[in-house]
């Protein structure tokens, strides 16, 4: 089975501060890993995804996240915080295969962006 | 591309009642679909899968003759929640795999807020 840590609940940074959100995953075999983004009474759009290949991978909108195998971690980093980037985050892993795609999500983490 | 859309994006009912959500992928063809409920301040759960033309997979602990879902054709699936109560009241989210490109995105909808007086 699958499961995602998402440490920390809440995070807060001032506007143009370092953004740094925390995955963990634990998985039988390498899998695929998503960060999602959520704003309030909507969907999620997708930010990025690792699947295979270089392990930095970069996103919409500025973000980045880098797999770590030997950690276990996806991390999610943005170099400047922007106002706009308050919203619920989510990191997801699926299990590689032609069937399902099934994505189990972590707890989300909400980011406060401070003026 | 790759956009999902969900109809209606909020709806009141009566408790007993039922009601239908409508989840349809605009501009690819979707071989699979998913539904998720979101409870406030917290993650997706997944509810069930559904392939066009065969019965959704339910995970455990989630109400098939409740949450009946049909996938009638490759870009639209339908939740309907039967004699609602106030506790299904929630945000439910469906996304929609492509077909054709192999990949293993999935796309989602903008959510319905369920809300059963």
């Amino acid at each position: 089975a699958q499961s995602v840590t998402q440490l920390g609940s809440h995070v807060s940074v001032s506007e143009g501060a370092l953004v740094l959100l925390r995955c963990n995953y634990s998985s039988s075999v390498p899998p695929y890993l998503f960060w999602y983004v959520q704003y309030p009474n909507q969907g999620l759009q997708l930010l990025l995804k690792y699947t295979t290949g270089a392990t930095l991978v970069k996103g919409i909108n500025g973000f980045e996240a880098e797999f770590k195998k030997s950690e276990t971690s996806f991390h999610l980093t943005k170099p400047s915080a922007h106002m706009s980037d308050a919203a619920e985050y989510f990191c997801a892993v699926s299990k590689p295969g032609t069937s399902g795609s099934r994505l189990t999500f972590g707890e989300g983490t909400q980011l406060t962006v401070n003026p | 591309g790759a956009v999902v859309s969900q109809h209606p994006s909020r709806v009141i009912c009566k408790s007993g009642t039922s009601v239908k959500i409508e989840c349809r992928s605009l501009d690819f063809q979707a071989t699979t679909m998913f539904w998720y409920r979101q409870f406030p301040k917290k993650s997706l759960m997944l509810m069930a899968t559904s392939n066009e033309g065969s019965k959704a997979t339910y995970e455990q602990g989630v109400e098939k003759d409740k949450f009946l879902i049909n996938h009638a054709s490759l870009t639209l699936s339908t939740l309907t929640v039967t004699s609602a109560h106030p506790e299904d009241s929630s945000f439910y989210i469906c996304s929609a795999r492509e077909l054709s490109s192999g990949s293993y995105e999935q796309y989602f909808g903008p959510g319905t807020r369920l809300t059963v007086t």
